[in-house]
């Protein structure tokens, strides 16, 4: 299966300031997407990260306040903008392989804490 | 009524035991299913599918209920290297994004 890695893996900000996690696969995926995970709480997808072109966002999550970029099949970044303590959370990038066994693949992880 | 629910425990119990775990759906048109292990701070990761005529690993038997719209995790002889959030995950056709359940804590006492 794919590897995944997350940058930053855990960061610690200042309310107001801006953060940018990248997540790079090993090989070519179709399909990527960023997830939010707020403590004790479920998986809430924040958007489809479409290559070339705009990302795909859930209700409740706007381009303004989550930029994505996805410049190829192997790369994307999720910025979060503008951070709040409501911003604390686990942020996680997946990918779909074709011809996998499990529906999504997940990185490891950004640890986001706002102070 | 929310797509994906699972009682969010925690379940505690001691080494050794059997704990069996529920997940319910509510869109009928769901075609697979999986649960996925949570470790503290850590991603999740696939544990098994689900398959229509159930599924075993070892210690861990998945099962499929369709006409009353639940899957169920049951886990045998216990390890304390089990306890972890077991989240359910749902796959409607056709579509690539799944839904995920809040998740049960298990927690495995010596």
């Amino acid at each position: 299966s794919a590897v995944i890695s997350q940058k930053p893996s855990r960061d610690i900000c200042q309310r107001g300031t801006s953060l940018t996690i990248q997540c790079q696969v090993d090989s070519q995926v179709t399909m990527m997407f960023w997830y939010r995970q707020q403590p004790g709480q479920s998986l809430t997808l924040i958007a489809t990260a479409n290559q070339g072109s705009e990302a795909t966002y859930e209700s409740g999550f706007v381009i303004d306040k989550f930029p994505i970029s996805r410049p190829n099949l192997t790369f994307s970044t999720l910025t979060v903008s503008n951070m709040s303590p409501e911003d604390s959370s686990i942020y996680l990038c997946s990918v779909v392989q074709f011809n996998s066994n499990q529906p999504q693949h997940f990185g490891d992880g950004t640890r986001l804490s706002i102070l | 009524r929310k797509e994906v629910e699972q009682d969010p425990g925690p379940f505690n119990v001691p080494e050794g035991a059997t704990v069996a775990f529920n997940c319910t759906y509510s869109n009928s048109a769901s075609q697979s299913f999986f649960w996925y292990r949570q470790d503290c701070r850590k991603e999740p990761k696939l544990l098994m599918s689900v398959y229509s005529s159930g599924n075993e690993d070892g210690r861990f038997t998945a099962q499929l209920n369709r006409a009353s719209q639940y899957i169920s995790l049951l886990i045998r002889d216990s390890k304390l290297s089990d306890s972890a959030t077991y989240l359910c995950v749902v796959l409607s056709g056709g579509s690539y994004i799944p839904t995920f359940g809040r998740g049960t804590s298990l927690i495995v006492h010596p």
